[in-house]
């Protein structure tokens, strides 16, 4: 059964800094990994999606990578925003539908 | 932009009533979900559906669901009888062309208080 995991739970970052979220998921069988972001009480927004043959997508400030092998997959913030607070998933497809993370909760200090 | 669009935003009803979820996809989406999260949990699958018909489900998704495409655009979520452990957020999504390599699109989610 996929399970997926992300650490840090929680990050509290001065505005400015770049970070990186983590992401690990258990069966490597997968086909895509997603990332989305979650405002409080509010649904899922698809920042990325990478399919398993690619090694990283970036959108603006933010790059996705996957290394299928290992199970992981990060995601990099560049340059963070007060704006960039929020929750941040990641999700992988596989034989079975989107199994997501608990999230990571991104606050950025002004 | 085209977005998956849900209604209503949030229901609150009394436990053991009937609840019913509407959404309506994005047009030219052919693989339908509902997913649902408890507040401070994972998102969690509940039923996939395509071809007019359910293509997966999860052990959540026992006989008090259903789910239906009565018109061609909008696609529901049916709760018989509402139990105190079904309040939660529940998501509709959609995606085009094949199921396992499609981006999946989320509405903003039905909040679901049972009393």
């Amino acid at each position: 059964k996929q399970e997926v995991t992300q650490i840090p739970a929680a990050l509290s970052v001065p505005e400015g800094e770049n970070l990186v979220l983590n992401c690990s998921f258990t069966d490597s069988a997968i086909y895509n990994l997603q990332w989305f972001r979650q405002d409080p009480g509010k649904g899922l927004t698809s920042l990325l999606l990478i399919q398993s043959s690619q090694r990283e997508q970036t959108s603006g400030r933010l790059n996705a990578s996957l290394d299928k092998s290992s199970g992981r997959s990060t995601l990099y913030i560049a340059a963070s925003q007060p704006g960039d607070s929020a929750t941040y998933l990641c999700a992988v497809s596989g034989n079975t539908p989107l199994v997501f993370g608990k999230g990571t909760r991104l606050s950025v200090i002004a | 932009e085209p977005e998956v669009t849900q209604t209503p935003s949030h229901q609150v009803t009394q436990m053991g009533q009937e609840v019913i979820l509407r959404c309506v996809p994005i047009s030219n989406h052919l693989y339908f979900y509902w997913y649902r999260q408890i507040l401070g949990q994972k998102v969690e699958f509940l039923v996939s559906f395509y071809n007019n018909e359910i293509s997966e489900k999860s052990e959540i998704f026992d006989d008090q669901f259903s789910v239906e495409r009565p018109d061609g655009s909008n696609f529901t979520l049916k709760i018989r009888s509402t139990k105190l452990e079904d309040s939660a957020m529940y998501f509709c999504a959609s995606h085009r062309g094949q199921r396992v390599t499609g981006e999946l699109f989320f509405g903003e989610g039905s909040r679901l208080t049972v009393l």
